[in-house]
């Protein structure tokens, strides 16, 4: 079956150091999308990419960094600039434009960063 | 832009109890509405949906009707059981350009025995 696969379920950092949170689709889909949730919060946009090779900030991309070098990858890096990156991440993606509006997104089963 | 308000939560019912999560939206032309459940420790799941107006969505036992003349997609179910204990997210998306999906703000529930 065709789906989202977020790796690792936990992940845990130490400070100042980088790491890298993987989401890979094999639904054919060429939008994806990061999300960031804090405890008993909505979601917030970390970046998404319309397609290959692209990218776009959300509303909070200081201290994360993301490539899309393959249509069906699309890693998040939440650097040591990011001062508090203790959050559960939610990978996401979707059909393209017009038929994005009425499918909605496919959402992975998220990473859950601490930092200790 | 765009929005989406839902009720704020968290909202505690006892098992078998009826169900309604309000959902209101501003948006310019056409969109799809959404619901999604999120279950402790879990991503975000595909309730139901509904694409024009007047139409149903319908999954679960939950429905949501798209009513565009109170621009609302309240979500309701006639009888709750603790296994509908999650987070409940209302989500819009144009129909049209490159515009992402707006979720609401989740709304909490919890079904006691």
């Amino acid at each position: 079956d065709g789906g989202i696969t977020q790796s690792p379920k936990y992940l845990f950092r130490k400070e100042g150091q980088n790491v890298t949170l993987s989401c890979e689709q094999n639904l054919n889909h060429d939008a994806m999308y990061w999300y960031r949730q804090d405890p008993g919060q909505g979601l917030r946009l970390i970046y998404y990419s319309q397609i290959v090779n692209d990218f776009q900030k959300g509303d909070i991309a200081e201290g994360y960094s993301v490539s899309r070098e393959k249509k069906e990858s699309f890693p998040l890096t939440v650097t040591s600039a990011q001062k508090n990156p203790t959050a559960f991440y939610l990978c996401a993606s979707s059909r393209p434009p017009p038929e994005a509006g009425g499918y909605g997104y496919t959402f992975g089963s998220g990473t859950r960063l601490t930092v200790v | 832009g765009d929005s989406v308000t839902q009720m704020e939560g968290p909202v505690t019912l006892s098992e078998e109890a009826f169900l309604t999560i309000n959902c209101t939206y501003t948006a310019t032309g056409y969109p799809s509405l959404f619901w999604y459940v999120q279950y402790p420790g879990e991503g975000l799941q595909l309730l139901l949906k509904a694409t024009k107006a007047d139409d149903k969505g319908s999954n679960k036992g939950f429905e949501a009707t798209y009513r565009k003349e109170t621009t609302s997609f309240h979500l309701e179910k006639g009888s709750v059981q603790v296994s509908d204990s999650a987070v409940y997210f209302c989500a819009l998306s144009p129909n049209f350009g490159n515009e992402k999906l707006t979720f609401g703000t989740g709304t909490r529930l919890t079904i006691i025995p």
